[in-house]
């Protein structure tokens, strides 16, 4: 059972452009959302994580959106760069120190054209 | 600052193999250890995790399986590769919630 979902599997956008890349989970528990990203032929690693006491997170050119109600987060990449193609995993999981019970999305990804 | 080295980098293995996949942190006690998985282009999918030397806990069943002889090292290994086994090896560490992945292994079984 996937617990989290991502949308699209893949995303092309110009340079300059925008790139939102969507998940949804089920758990109502889930309090902690990162994304990590991944480049070709290398590890995953955090890029920006949320908790639910804000509903917007920024890092530069990274915002996470999080709408509690409907249970769905999003990144969103601002003056996408083609440096930023990567493949995209949003992840959920619930309490402190827990990178044990990270449930992963099957990825996204974003190619960034010049 | 905390380090993690996985080996081997690649390896080419035949069906019916043994295989030993290993991992080691530097510069943090007592870490928690994982081992995921991912197929060419999947998801990563979390294997085996161990807070303490000499435990291992399973996640999923793959015919493989995982120790922690010491502290700082993290072995991942069958006695028999199947096709499906291939794929990228990834060992992490956690500090709080988040993960911090090794270089992985590319596993190929032919």
């Amino acid at each position: 059972q996937q617990q989290v979902r991502q949308s699209p599997q893949s995303l092309t956008v110009w340079e300059g452009e925008t790139a939102i890349l969507n998940c949804s989970y089920e758990d109502s528990t889930f309090d902690y959302f990162p994304w990590y990203h991944q480049f070709p032929g290398e590890s995953p690693a955090l890029l920006i994580a949320i908790r639910p006491v804000s509903n917007k997170k920024e890092d530069g050119r990274f915002t996470i959106f999080f709408n509690k109600r409907e249970k769905k987060f999003s990144l969103h990449i601002a003056d996408s760069q083609p440096g930023d193609s990567a493949t995209y995993f949003c992840a959920a999981s619930r309490g402190q120190g827990t990178g044990s019970k990270l449930s992963f999305g099957k990825g996204a990804k974003l190619t960034v054209s010049p | 600052a905390q380090t993690i080295h996985q080996w081997p980098v690649a390896e080419i293995k035949a069906v019916g193999s043994p295989l030993s996949l290993g991992c080691t942190i530097k510069g943090k006690s007592s870490p928690n250890l994982y081992w995921y998985w991912q197929a060419t282009g999947g998801t990563l999918q979390q294997l085996f995790y161990s807070i303490t030397v000499g435990q291992v806990e399973s996640v999923v069943q793959l015919n493989l399986s995982a120790s922690r002889p010491k502290d700082d090292q993290f072995i991942l290994s069958t006695e028999k590769l199947l096709l499906s086994h291939s794929g990228f090896y990834l060992c992490a560490w956690s500090l709080e919630n988040t993960l911090y992945f090794g270089a992985g292994t590319r596993l190929s079984v032919l």
